[in-house]
């Protein structure tokens, strides 16, 4: 596509449900980035996919945080038995190499967890 | 580890003032650097970059020049305007962790 595009854009979810964002890179992408960035921080950096690659997940902050790539494509984050302080917003971003031309974000997912 | 520091905001000027948000960074090898805007509502959007010392990014009336006697990267524009008000972040890529490291973000607000 044109741009990186992430869905939903807003998402209210209650303390202890499943949460999953979805990412849809720029086609011919290979590198895919998740990054979080919660109220009046920076941006923290969760998971990184390249290519076929086994993916970077140093930046997880627990368990409950995954993610997966399907088919070099389209990137689904999933937040298990959310807490409140995973209320954040979440932000994809794709890449056509290694990261040294600067990354393509997409308007992210804003996460609020009641 | 590989680091970013820019200078905390909020940064309020009038229209047509001068800016300079300052960058500094902590890294081993060259990075490569990067100034990022994020206009409210929106998502990230690359303003300029600079792959290696004194390489001057620039765009948009904004300009940065990569000093690694310093390991600054500070971001100036000579006469801002009410459309510049957003919240810009400086990063680098470590090519020892394949990933954009970011600063904490900087706020920007200009007023007629």
């Amino acid at each position: 596509g044109a741009g990186v595009s992430q869905s939903p854009s807003n998402k209210v979810t209650e303390k202890g449900k499943d949460v999953e964002l979805r990412c849809d890179p720029i086609s011919g992408h290979t590198a895919l980035y998740w990054y979080r960035q919660s109220l009046g921080q920076g941006l923290e950096f969760l998971i990184y996919f390249q290519g076929n690659s086994a993916p970077d997940k140093s930046g997880l902050p627990s368990d409950r945080f995954s993610a997966e790539r399907t088919g070099g494509s389209v990137s689904t984050l999933t937040i298990q038995r959310t807490q409140q302080e995973d209320s954040a917003v979440y932000l994809c971003a794709s890449s056509s190499g290694q990261g040294t031309g600067g990354y393509t974000f997409g308007s992210g997912t804003r996460l609020t967890v009641v | 580890g590989d680091s970013v520091t820019q200078m905390e905001g909020p940064v309020t000027l009038s229209e047509e003032a001068f800016l300079t948000i300052n960058c500094t960074y902590t890294a081993t090898g060259y990075p490569s650097l990067f100034w990022y805007v994020q206009y409210p509502g929106e998502g990230l959007q690359l303003l300029l970059k600079a792959t290696k010392a004194d390489d001057k990014g620039s765009n948009k009336g904004f300009e940065a020049t990569y000093r690694k006697e310093t390991t600054s990267f500070h971001l100036e524009k000579g006469s801002v305007q009410v459309s510049d008000s957003a919240v810009y972040f400086c990063a680098l890529f470590s090519g020892g962790y394949n990933k954009l490291i970011f600063g904490a973000g900087t706020r920007l607000a200009v007023h007629p």
